[in-house]
């Protein structure tokens, strides 16, 4: 059973392009999060999809950043005309969502540099 | 509001000594908590979960930990370091919703050094 997949696993993004960052679950998965590690800090939760719905999106910054999770196809994070600020790790994180405690499992992340 | 508070940003022990990383908690509810562990540029792993059964949790590659409610602690320990425990750890609490959806709530982390 394979884990849960993130790519690319480096990206490289000048200020003003956007930025999409995939997450594939583990199978069998139909919750999803994803997290932001800024440098030197821990890990901040952003967003929490279910298939084809946003859940909570309470950390997710009010512009540029959006993100979906469809009936068919990864979770994808969306990161609309880039800023330097915006360069760090982005975990996705799955859960099957009906065993407590709803424990988590991580993706290696997608580490965006924005020059 | 549910907060953790790992209370070392670094801590430095040598191989074979015994590792304590603190972390405090604050939940308004019976928490569920966890330590995962970061090597350098990989993702997370989780090494051990409390959830309101025992109050000692042991996890893998030797690490437990003692939930004590009293003291709003969770405390990771080790008897002896190897350096392949060199990595950063964070503790984590679990903001629970219903529906089976949990936000979780990261500490700034500990950075552990291991020296020969």
């Amino acid at each position: 059973n394979a884990g849960v997949m993130q790519n690319p696993r480096h990206l490289v993004r000048r200020r003003g392009q956007e930025a999409r960052l995939r997450c594939s679950p583990m199978k069998g998965h139909s919750h999803v999060y994803w997290y932001r590690q800024l440098p030197e800090e821990g890990l901040k939760f952003m967003v929490y999809l279910q298939k084809e719905n946003i859940i909570d999106e309470s950390g997710m910054p009010k512009e540029r950043f959006s993100a979906e999770f469809p009936k068919e196809g990864p979770s994808i994070l969306r990161i609309q005309q880039v800023v330097r600020g915006d360069s760090a790790a982005y975990f996705c994180a799955s859960s099957p969502g009906e065993v407590e405690p709803y424990e988590q499992y991580f993706g290696p992340g997608t580490r965006l540099t924005v020059t | 509001a549910q907060s953790v508070t790992q209370l070392d940003s670094h801590v430095s022990v040598s191989e074979g000594t015994p590792v304590l990383l603190r972390c405090n908690y604050s939940s308004s509810y019976s928490p569920s908590l966890f330590w995962y562990v970061q090597h350098p540029n990989k993702g997370l792993q989780l090494l051990l979960k409390y959830t309101s059964a025992a109050t000692l949790v042991k996890g893998i590659n030797g690490f437990e930990a003692e939930f004590k409610k009293s003291e709003t602690s969770f405390h990771l320990t080790k008897p002896s370091a190897h350096m392949s425990d060199a990595a950063e750890y964070f503790c984590v609490v679990s903001v629970g919703w219903n529906g089976g959806y949990n936000k979780l709530i990261f500490g700034a982390g500990t950075r552990l050094a291991v020296h020969p």
